[in-house]
């Protein structure tokens, strides 16, 4: 079975441009958890998408954005880039449904530079 | 609120030494409990996890872990390091009404020597 994929691997951006992430989760799996990963913050949650909707969401501003699509493939969007938000942007998928089904297994991520 | 606390920023170990990384965390419930495994640039691969049951979890690549309540920490085993090894380790809670929400602590370095 095909693990998680994440497109593009690498981005730069400059300051004030936006962006689009794209996850597709493993087969069979509806829940996509984003997270976004630099050296001062650790690994901090985004949000969480499931059958389409939202269910949770991190402490992030508005600028940070996403979506599900019905083949569970995942997207997310950062509006007016800040300097700040270079980082790894991983994703994960599971099949949500208790227990060890909430495990989540990650893809590669996403090495976004902004200058 | 859920939280995790990894003690050790960075270990040190020689190659065929025994290896403990600590993990305590705080929740209210039962948690359920990971051990991630991430080398440079890379994603984060799954080394094990404890839901329930038996408080001694084995998981790939050699390692085990330990439940222990009464001391709300999971820490992470293996009784011979190999250089392949090397990597960043991340111990995370997920507490079952948390929507796809991972709490990680800020996750130990290891270096392995020769």
């Amino acid at each position: 079975k095909a693990g998680v994929t994440q497109t593009p691997r690498y981005l730069i951006k400059t300051r004030g441009q936006q962006v689009t992430l794209s996850c597709s989760p493993i087969s069979g799996h509806r829940s996509v958890s984003w997270y976004q990963q630099t050296p001062g913050q650790g690994l901090q949650f985004l949000f969480e998408y499931f059958s389409e909707t939202q269910r949770n969401k991190g402490n992030f501003p508005g600028r940070f954005s996403g979506r599900q699509f019905s083949n569970s493939r995942s997207e997310m969007n950062v509006s007016t880039l800040e300097l700040g938000d270079s980082a790894l942007y991983l994703c994960a998928s599971s099949r949500a449904t208790g227990g060890m089904a909430d495990t989540q297994y990650f893809g590669p991520g996403t090495r976004l530079t902004v200058l | 609120a859920q939280s995790v606390t990894q003690p050790d920023i960075h270990i040190t170990v020689s190659e065929g030494a025994s290896l403990e990384l600590r993990c305590n965390y705080s929740y209210g419930a039962t948690p359920y409990l990971f051990w991630y495994v991430q080398s440079p640039g890379q994603g984060l691969q799954l080394l094990l996890k404890y839901f329930s049951g038996d408080t001694l979890v084995q998981g790939i690549k050699g390692f085990e872990a330990e439940f222990k309540r009464s001391q709300s920490s999971f820490n992470l085993r293996k009784p011979s390091v190999h250089w392949s090894d090397a990597a960043e380790y991340f111990c995370a809670v997920y507490g079952g009404t948390s929507y796809g929400k991972l709490t990680f602590g800020q996750g130990t370095i290891l270096t392995v020597h020769p």
